[in-house]
């Protein structure tokens, strides 16, 4: 079965400070990544996606996340955090199994990551 | 934002009682999930469907039961409800799975107390 790991369960930072969130996951095969948002008593948000081609993709807000398949990694990266980036950030993998049997879009979620920025 | 609603939005219920959630698309996706989101377990997948009346189970199935008659609605069953319920349910759709525009949409939640 495939997992997905979070580094860090609380991350505090002030405003225009770098961010990077951690993510690692477990599954041989052919997998698509995805990190959510969810900010305070809202629902989850797609921050961004990878699926192929480009290891290095972009989302919104100015957030990015690179692929470095070898290392079974996702990691999320904002070059300057501002105070309304706090929320919790969720990295989700979706395994495409091979021929013989089918994961129907099935997620698998890290732990979460509580980002905290002060202004 | 998706067309995704579900209700009740709020509940407390008692131990033993059977509870049913709601989610609710106006977007005809084929594929819906439900999740429990808990404190340092992020979100785990309770059960799917995809397609009217085919569902299967996902990781954290036990005490919980889904029907899907039509493709806009997709009901989660607490035969009994217990204590260990007691979490924040997402529903999520999905058009596709396997093509670049899989990314699942999440409904804004309800929150189960059991006591």
């Amino acid at each position: 079965a495939q997992s997905v790991s979070q580094h860090n369960h609380h991350v505090i930072l002030s405003e225009a400070a770098s961010l990077e969130l951690g993510c690692n996951y477990s599954y041989g095969g052919t997998v698509n990544l995805f990190w959510y948002v969810q900010y305070p008593g809202q629902h989850l948000q797609l921050l961004l996606k990878y699926f192929s081609g480009d290891p290095l993709v972009k989302g919104i807000k100015g957030f990015e996340a690179e692929f470095i398949k070898s290392k079974f990694s996702f990691n999320l990266r904002k070059p300057s955090v501002q105070w309304s980036d706090t929320a919790e950030y969720f990295c989700a993998v979706n395994s495409i199994t091979n021929a013989g049997g089918t994961s129907y879009g099935k997620l698998t979620f890290g732990q979460g990551t509580i980002l905290t920025v002060h202004p | 934002d998706a067309g995704i609603t579900q209700s009740p939005r709020h509940k407390v219920t008692e131990t033993g009682t059977p509870v049913t959630l709601r989610c609710h698309q106006t977007e005809n996706h084929r594929y819906m999930y439900w999740y429990r989101q808990d404190p340092g377990h992020g979100l785990r997948l309770i059960h799917y469907s995809y397609g009217v009346k085919d569902t299967d189970k996902g990781e954290v199935s036990d005490g919980y039961s889904v029907s899907r008659s039509k493709t806009e609605d997709f009901l989660l069953t607490l035969e009994s409800a217990t204590s260990s319920q007691t979490s924040v349910y997402f529903c999520a759709i999905s058009e596709s799975w396997r093509s670049a525009g899989n990314e699942q949409f999440f409904g804004p939640g309800t929150r189960l107390t059991v006591l």
